[in-house]
């Protein structure tokens, strides 16, 4: 299995649907991301699970919704999008130490694809 | 905020010496790092730097940070068709489990 597994790969959704995206770790990580990526634009960390506790950017809107069940598994849930909401959604995991200088070891996922009409 | 600039785009030829640039404007990044991503692929660590260091190599690649002016760079030799990726800067800084990247530098190697 690779590290870390993203699914589906490719979507495709109309603005009044509700789908998931599915991330899952097998590296024993304790945090996971969700990343967005748009063309021409900084990666956007949308949201972070970390030592149990969860991050958000507070620029992302409601529409998006995140869910971390336990520390191997991610989703994304999608409610009402937008076609601006069209993008590479990038799932990492990492490890985290109490009180450590985090040493940015990301390990991504290939990403989903998303694209909303 | 926090920013990471990065020219979009670089192209070279086969063999040649290429040159990626980052600045940054976070004086308190402990790290900066550089991802590479290839095609249809999620993004993977290629190094990092820490703060206090001004150079790093590893095999063909350096790594030079200019702590003052907030610059690194990533120099990668005799560059190779292989090497044609999107290239990412990144830093973090104490205390926080997050990165903030730059929007990449896709590079095209042409033989």
């Amino acid at each position: 299995e690779t590290g870390v597994t993203q699914t589906p790969r490719h979507l495709v959704m109309g603005m009044t649907n509700k789908k998931s995206l599915k991330c899952e770790q097998h590296l024993g990580h304790n945090a996971m991301y969700w990343y967005k990526q748009s063309a021409k634009k900084p990666l956007e960390l949308m949201f972070v699970y970390s030592l149990e506790e969860r991050v958000e950017n507070n620029s992302v809107p409601s529409r998006f919704s995140p869910e971390c069940p336990n520390s191997s598994h991610l989703f994304l849930h999608l409610h009402t999008l937008q076609p601006e909401d069209s993008a590479l959604y990038l799932c990492a995991s990492s490890q985290v130490e109490l009180g450590a200088t985090f040493t940015g070891e990301l390990f991504f996922g290939e990403g989903s694809r998303l694209t909303v009409l | 905020g926090e920013d990471v600039e990065q020219s979009l785009f670089l192209s070279v030829r086969e063999g040649d010496s290429s040159v990626i640039n980052c600045t940054y404007t976070d004086s308190s990044s402990t790290y900066l790092y550089w991802y590479k991503q290839e095609p249809g692929a999620g993004l993977q660590l290629l190094t990092y730097i820490f703060s206090n260091m001004d150079m790093k190599q590893d095999q063909r690649l350096t790594v030079l940070l200019n702590k003052k002016d907030k610059h690194l760079s990533l120099r990668i030799a005799d560059t190779q068709t292989g090497d044609s990726a999107i290239y990412f800067c990144a830093e973090s800084s104490y205390g926080y489990s997050t990165l903030t990247f730059g929007k990449g530098t896709m590079l095209l190697v042409s033989p």
